[in-house]
C-alpha cells in the first residue's frame, strides 16, 4: 500500500503563501493524489486532487513532482480559516474498490 | 452540491445499548459509501466499505458483528454499533462517492457523529 509522510505541524503568517509537502514514494503509476483538510469536530473537506500534472482550483494549487514521489499543496494566501489538519491521500484500488488510507496529516497554524 | 448528511451529530448512551448512525447523500446517488472512525488526536481509520444492495466489506481488525452496516438505497447507509461499550466511544464519519463518477474521484464526507458510551 502507498504510504505518505507529512510534517506533523507547520506555521504560517496570515496573508503569506503556505507550501505543505507530502512524500508518497511508494505510490503506483495510476494512483491519484487527493488532499483534504479537517477542522475540529468536522468531517474532512475536499481541497484538490491530481495525477501527474499540476492542478489549480479556487482553494489551492497542487504541484506534483515529475517522478510522482512527492507533491506539495500550495495555499497562496493563508487566512485564519485555513488553520486545519491537511491530509495527503493516495487513492488505492484494492479489494475491488478505490479507498482512502489516511496518514497522520499536517496541522497548519495560521498566525494573525 | 454533493452534500452528505449524518445523523445524529452526537449521541450519549449507556453501556450495552445499540446505536444507529445514518449517512445520507442529499443531492446525489452513491453506490459506495465508506465508514471511518477517528479517536482524539488521531487520523481517520477506514472501517468498512458499504455497497448498495450487497454486503459491506470490512477492514482487517473491524468486527462485522459489532459494527453492522446496511446500504439499502443509493442515498442511505447506516452503521449500527451493537452492544456499545466505553471503548467504542469515538468520532464516526461517513463518506460517499458519486454514482456517476470514476472510482478515483473525490469522496464527499459527512460532518461526523460523536458517540460517547457511559
Amino acid at each position: 500500500d502507498a504510504k505518505t509522510t507529512q510534517p506533523n505541524s507547520m506555521e504560517s503568517n496570515e496573508e503569506e503563501p503556505v507550501h505543505l509537502p507530502c512524500n508518497h514514494s511508494t505510490i503506483s503509476g495510476t494512483d491519484y493524489i487527493h488532499w483534504y483538510r479537517q477542522l475540529p469536530s468536522q468531517g474532512p473537506e475536499y481541497v484538490i486532487h491530481g495525477l501527474t500534472s499540476n492542478v489549480n482550483n479556487r482553494m489551492a494549487s497542487l504541484a506534483i513532482a515529475e517522478d510522482r514521489k512527492s507533491s506539495t499543496l500550495i495555499l497562496h494566501r493563508a487566512t485564519l480559516r485555513d488553520a486545519a489538519v491537511y491530509y495527503c491521500i493516495p487513492v488505492l484500488f484494492t479489494s475491488g474498490t478505490y479507498k482512502y488510507i489516511f496518514g497522520t496529516g499536517t496541522r497548519l497554524k495560521v498566525l494573525a | 452540491g454533493a452534500v452528505v448528511s449524518q445523523h445524529p451529530s452526537w449521541v450519549i448512551c449507556k453501556s450495552g445499548t445499540s446505536v444507529k448512525i445514518e449517512c445520507r447523500s442529499l443531492d446525489f446517488q452513491a453506490t459506495t459509501m465508506f465508514w471511518y472512525r477517528q479517536f482524539p488526536k488521531q487520523s481517520l481509520m477506514l472501517m468498512a466499505t458499504s455497497n448498495e444492495g450487497s454486503k459491506a466489506t470490512y477492514e482487517q481488525g473491524v468486527e462485522k458483528d459489532k459494527f453492522l452496516i446496511n446500504h439499502a438505497s443509493l442515498t442511505l447507509s447506516t452503521l449500527t454499533v451493537t452492544s456499545a461499550h466505553p471503548e467504542d466511544s469515538s468520532f464516526y464519519i461517513c463518506s460517499a462517492r458519486h454514482l456517476n463518477r470514476a472510482g478515483n474521484q473525490p469522496q464527499h464526507f459527512g460532518d461526523g457523529t460523536r458517540l460517547s458510551i457511559l
